[in-house]
């Protein structure tokens, strides 16, 4: 079945770094885009970056632009997610998501999600 | 950006009630709409892709609905499980999501 497992959370202070780690299974990883989405306590959710399946189309939103940098390894079946220059507003349970459909095809949705891992940036 | 307007933010409804949200983009989004549901501590479930295609697995009771700007997600007679979040997605463009619908009992 298909599993994505977040790892790599934890608290940090103001200016500090993290690298998010997504463990995938029980689907071809290589012929998926993958998203980062991330929910601050109590809010919505924000999609942060996607990649595409062979890592050449790349995209992130302007609140991360410049500080987090997304990869892949499709032969270890890894999704990444490299923050620098943290601040507070970037505290958030932090999601990696599959898309529905294989690169392909359009993206109509994400249809399965890791249990989040949870970044704190406090001093 | 592409923005997404829920209605209602919190909707209070009793079990067996017909639920109806509203998700209304800034520009038109042809179909490339999703719906989301949320349970306290979880991660988001795919429940409609493609503004009305029930993800597998997920209860008839629930519907999708609308095309270009306005879409709705329907629950035909809410179950105690169905109490929870519901958040809608456009991937015409960069994928936004709208704020959130809380359905708690009433």
């Amino acid at each position: 079945q298909v599993q994505l497992v977040e790892s790599g959370g934890g608290l940090v202070n103001p200016g500090g770094s993290l690298r998010l780690s997504c463990a995938t299974s029980g689907f071809t990883f290589s012929d998926y885009y993958m998203n980062w989405i991330r929910q601050a306590p109590g809010k919505g959710l924000e999609l942060i970056s996607y990649i595409n399946s062979s890592a050449t189309t790349i995209f992130y939103a302007d609140s991360v632009k410049g500080r987090f940098t997304i990869s892949r390894d499709n032969a270890k079946n890894l999704l990444y997610l490299q923050m620098n220059s943290l601040r507070a507003e970037d505290t958030a349970v932090y999601y990696c998501a599959k898309d529905r459909h294989p690169y392909y095809y359009d993206s109509v949705g994400f249809d399965y999600w890791g249990q989040g891992t949870l970044v704190t940036v406090s001093a | 950006d592409i923005q997404l307007t829920q209605s209602p933010s919190f909707l209070s409804a009793s079990v067996g009630d017909r639920v109806t949200i509203t998700c209304r983009a800034s520009q038109g989004i042809s179909s490339y709409l999703a719906w989301y549901q949320q349970k306290p501590g979880k991660a988001p479930k795919l429940l409609i892709y493609a503004a009305s295609t029930l993800q597998s697995g997920v209860p008839s009771r629930f519907s999708g609905s609308g095309s270009g700007t306005e879409f709705t997600l329907t629950i035909s007679s809410l179950q105690p499980e169905d109490f929870a979040s519901y958040f809608c997605q456009q991937l015409s463009a960069y994928p936004t999501f709208g704020q959130g619908t809380k359905v708690e009992i009433k």
